[in-house]
């Protein structure tokens, strides 16, 4: 089974900074990996597919890098709205394992 | 507007079956590959299962083969779970959820707002 082991588990910065969160896989994932917002009491929300690629309608300060087994999801000035839990989610030898990293929480310092 | 409803849910005893609907409507169903993802009570989302456009590739989680079947009917726009000797740590809220393409990428770009399935006796 492919493990997906995000850092830092808490990341605290103020509006205005930069994000770098980072999502490891125990084996190579290619680019399978996407990332995912989620806010209290809302449903996730695609922000990035295939590694590098923005989902539709996500701002531009959002973007992911990486390829294999380490990845980055950076948010370049963070906005009131982004503090939330990322998650991100890797495709890998389908069928049938798609898995999902534990998570980082991201709040306002 | 994509909408996707979940339907189904609710409180079920160890070892027992529940089955959940969703309903989906405003994209073109057949064009797409569904997923279920669960999230148990203030935890982590965890993919359950998924299934291609025409149900030829499906998968699952290691924690619900053998007892959960996906499935799908294009001619009524719904996917379904058959969930089949439910234990406690099955208690999550099931999303509904639609990939961005008809093949499986697991890039789920639309959810449903959950059916809560509550496994306890």
């Amino acid at each position: 089974e492919i493990v997906l082991t995000q850092s830092p588990a808490t990341l605290s910065l103020s509006p205005g900074e930069r994000a770098t969160l980072s999502c490891r896989a125990s084996q190579s994932i290619s680019s399978y990996l996407a990332w995912y917002q989620q806010k209290p009491g809302q449903t996730p929300r695609l922000l990035i597919y295939e590694a590098s690629k923005r989902a539709t309608g996500i701002p531009a300060r959002f973007s992911g890098s990486g390829s294999g087994t380490d990845f980055t999801l950076t948010i370049s000035s963070l906005e009131p709205e982004d503090f939330a839990v990322y998650y991100c989610q890797q495709r890998s030898n389908w069928p049938p394992e798609i898995t999902f990293g534990q998570g980082t929480r991201l709040e306002i310092k | 507007e994509v909408q996707l409803v979940e339907s189904g849910g609710g409180l079920v005893q160890p070892g027992r079956s529940l089955r959940l609907s969703c309903a989906a409507s405003g994209f073109i169903f057949d064009d797409y590959a569904m997923h279920w993802v669960r999230q148990a009570p203030g935890k982590g989302l965890e993919w359950v299962s998924g299934i291609s456009w025409n149900g030829g590739s499906i998968g699952y989680a290691d924690s619900v083969e053998g007892r959960f079947t996906i499935s799908r009917d294009n001619a009524k726009n719904s996917l379904y779970l058959q969930m089949n000797s439910l234990r406690g740590e099955d208690t999550a809220l099931y999303y509904c959820g639609k990939d961005i393409d008809s093949v499986v990428t697991a890039s789920v770009d639309y959810w449903g707002q959950g059916a809560l399935v509550t496994v306890s006796s």
